[in-house]
């Protein structure tokens, strides 16, 4: 069964940083691209961008390149979304999940959503 | 303001059809695969519906998908109480530097 776990909620103070994981299980970690999506409080969800564990082939949405840094470690089949320096505005919660980048980039599975809270 | 656009809400009575529509343009639906997600209250969003019209292993045959053009459609048939959620059309956009887009989420409630 795929799988894909994500660390638990966080709650940071605006200027700290902050690293989220997602661990995949039940399939091939190193074969599959993994994305992340943001979906602010009660909004849609917004693309963030995606990464290849095989040989970290990264590539960002326009609006996040330069605002996070997506990472893997495929030696325990975890990707990671991080910020060094968190503002009010990135509280939303984050989703990892496994995408399909061919044909019209479907997302097959999806973690359970990390919520990231912060506030002074 | 999203690149695709869905409507806001949309209702039914237990076991009608809705159909629910995701318009984009050439950069997106026009040229590439469409697919359909549904999240329930409080819950990760879910695959329903991938390549325009091909349904997962598990959904139920009463989700269907369409594309016509720029325009993407979701139908949902014999409606349940159960359906209640948001659904959400996405698809890559191979403007600028490429990108996957969602509309904006249609909240259906079954009546």
């Amino acid at each position: 069964e795929v799988q894909l776990v994500q660390s638990g909620a966080e709650v940071k103070k605006p200027g700290e940083s902050l690293k989220i994981s997602c661990k995949g299980s039940g399939y091939s970690f190193t074969s599959y691209w993994i994305g992340w999506v943001r979906q602010m409080p009660g909004k849609g969800l917004e693309w963030m961008g995606i990464i290849y564990p095989g040989d970290s082939d990264t590539r960002y949405s326009p609006s996040f390149q330069g605002q996070v840094t997506i990472s893997a470690d495929k030696s325990i089949s975890t990707a990671y979304l991080q910020w060094s320096s968190l503002k009010a505005s990135d509280t939303a919660m984050y989703y990892c999940a496994r995408q399909i980048v061919f044909g019209g980039y479907a997302i097959d599975y999806w973690g359970q959503g990390t919520l990231v809270t912060v506030s002074s | 303001q999203s690149v695709l656009t869905q409507p806001p809400s949309v209702s039914a009575a237990p076991g009608q059809k809705v159909t629910i529509s995701c318009s984009g343009s050439s950069s997106n639906i026009g040229n590439n695969y469409v697919s359909w997600y549904q999240q329930l209250p409080g819950t990760a969003p879910k695959l329903l519906i991938y390549d325009n019209n091909k349904r997962p292993s598990g959904i139920p045959d009463r989700f269907s998908g369409s594309k016509s053009g720029t325009s993407a459609t979701l139908g949902i048939t014999g409606l349940q109480t159960g359906d209640e959620a948001d659904y959400y059309c996405g698809t890559w956009d191979s403007s600028l530097s490429g990108n996957v887009v969602f509309g904006g989420g249609t909240k259906l409630t079954v009546l």
